[in-house]
């Protein structure tokens, strides 16, 4: 059952400490997205990554997040250090890049920050 | 650029009435349309999808889309509601797996019994 896998489900935090999600992509999926979902902002995208490059993270708050793919198998998104206003729902979701742009859907990090 | 309008932010229906949702795209080239549902608490996941093959879309769980490229939409419908069709639709567009899909701002769809 090929599927986008997450952890942790849920993150408790408190400010001023890092947070790191990680991601486990479909197997064989060459792009990666990192979004994240809020009531006020919606669906947004955060960064993603081909073939473990990074070619847009231009949605990331630059001097508190940073992504990274250390393997073909793993993503992660790092929070340092967190504030409250992070507080929302971390999506990843991988792709190909040779297809139609169709992305499939982890169960999402949901992330508070107190 | 791409974008995507969804018309309402709630919708409405009674058990067994026809679901309309709607979806208006922007593409400076052809895009590739999809609807996905979210459930309370979980991931996205794919409804359907237009790749050009045909205009009229069937996916999942009886709803379909019709591809209008005079009308730029991808309207959602289903002919008759049901009680575990209530969750939030989210329509996205694509200019191909060169690009992120940009989502829409989505639909909660309510069921009354």
């Amino acid at each position: 059952d090929a599927r986008v896998t997450q952890t942790p489900r849920h993150k408790v935090t408190e400010m001023g400490q890092e947070v790191t999600m990680r991601c486990q992509p479909i197997l064989g999926h060459n792009t990666v997205f990192w979004y994240r979902q809020t009531m006020m902002q919606g669906l947004e995208l955060l960064a993603y990554f081909r073939n473990r490059a990074p070619l847009d993270d231009s949605g990331m708050p630059k001097d508190r997040f940073s992504a990274e793919m250390p393997d073909a198998t793993l993503a992660t998104l790092k929070i340092q250090p967190s504030e409250p206003r992070d507080s929302a729902v971390y999506f990843c979701a991988s792709g190909l890049a040779a297809g139609t742009g169709e992305a499939f859907f982890g169960q999402g990090t949901r992330l508070t920050v107190v | 650029a791409q974008s995507v309008t969804q018309l309402g932010s709630h919708v409405s229906v009674s058990e067994g009435a026809l679901v309309l949702l709607r979806c208006n795209y922007s593409s400076s080239v052809p895009p590739y349309l999809f609807w996905y549902v979210q459930y309370p608490n979980q991931g996205l996941q794919l409804l359907l999808k237009y790749t050009s093959a045909a205009t009229l879309v069937k996916g999942i769980n009886g709803f379909e889309a019709e591809f209008k490229k005079s009308e730029t939409s991808f309207h959602l419908t289903k002919p008759s509601a049901h009680m575990s069709d209530a969750a939030e639709y989210f329509c996205a567009v694509s200019e191909g797996g060169r690009r992120a899909l940009t989502f829409g701002s989505g639909t909660r769809l309510q069921v009354q019994p």
